[in-house]
């Protein structure tokens, strides 16, 4: 039982490349979410699941985009990285109201 | 609109001092209400949380938190801290999905 997986754990991208951070979860949850970690910002939600096939936005949504095509994965989507994305991500599942975090990744964007 | 505040920023304490880490929340209806700690490096584990019932709650590592409805507030504690309890401390609120606010955080320093 892995729990919460993130891949990578480390990243650097260059201004304007893609790159999709994975997410899985063994655990069943149907609640799965995404936030970004910066330096005195706390934790902010970037976008949120409730289900396969449904997603919304969350505090800071722009530039990220997500999909839910099963319970188990929840990926998300930087279509062109801008340095004000270099952050440390976060993917999380909920059963009920208790979260459960993955190690994050730490993205880089030069 | 919904907030988590944190009062303080930074806070250094020696090994043995008490600590009280301060949180004031503002949330629509029902509210549920965490303490997160990320050791250095690490992702956050949940200390302890408050869903309903007995206000003051007990969570792990001998930290505890009140909930004070009247004040909006959900205070941490531990009675006597320790240089592994350095950290950060995140408060959090959520209403029944899921959705997590959190505060900005508190750093946590105990000297040995």
């Amino acid at each position: 039982n892995a729990g919460v997986t993130q891949t990578p754990k480390f990243q650097v991208l260059k201004t304007g490349q893609s790159m999709t951070l994975q997410c899985a979860q063994d655990m069943n949850h149907e609640y799965m979410s995404w936030y970004r970690q910066d330096p005195g910002m706390g934790l902010r939600l970037i976008h949120y699941s409730v289900g396969a096939g449904i997603t919304d936005q969350g505090e800071v949504p722009n530039g990220y985009n997500v999909s839910r095509s099963t319970t188990e994965d929840f990926p998300l989507r930087l279509l062109s990285a801008a340095p004000s994305q270099t952050s440390v991500y976060f993917c999380a599942t909920a059963r009920g109201t208790e979260a459960f975090f993955g190690q994050g990744t730490r993205l880089t964007v030069v | 609109a919904q907030s988590v505040s944190q009062h303080n920023h930074h806070v250094i304490l020696s090994e043995a001092a008490s600590l009280e880490l301060g949180c004031n929340y503002s949330y629509g209806g029902t509210v549920n209400l965490f303490w997160y700690v990320q050791y250095p490096g690490q992702h956050l584990q949940l200390l302890l949380k408050y869903f309903s019932g007995d206000p003051l709650v007990k969570g792990i590592k001998g930290f505890e938190a009140e909930f004070i409805k009247s004040k909006f507030s959900f205070n941490l504690r531990k009675p006597s801290v320790q240089w592994s309890d350095t950290a950060e401390y995140f408060c959090a609120a959520g209403g029944s999905q899921g959705n997590l606010i959190f505060g900005k955080g508190t750093k946590l320093s105990v000297k040995p």
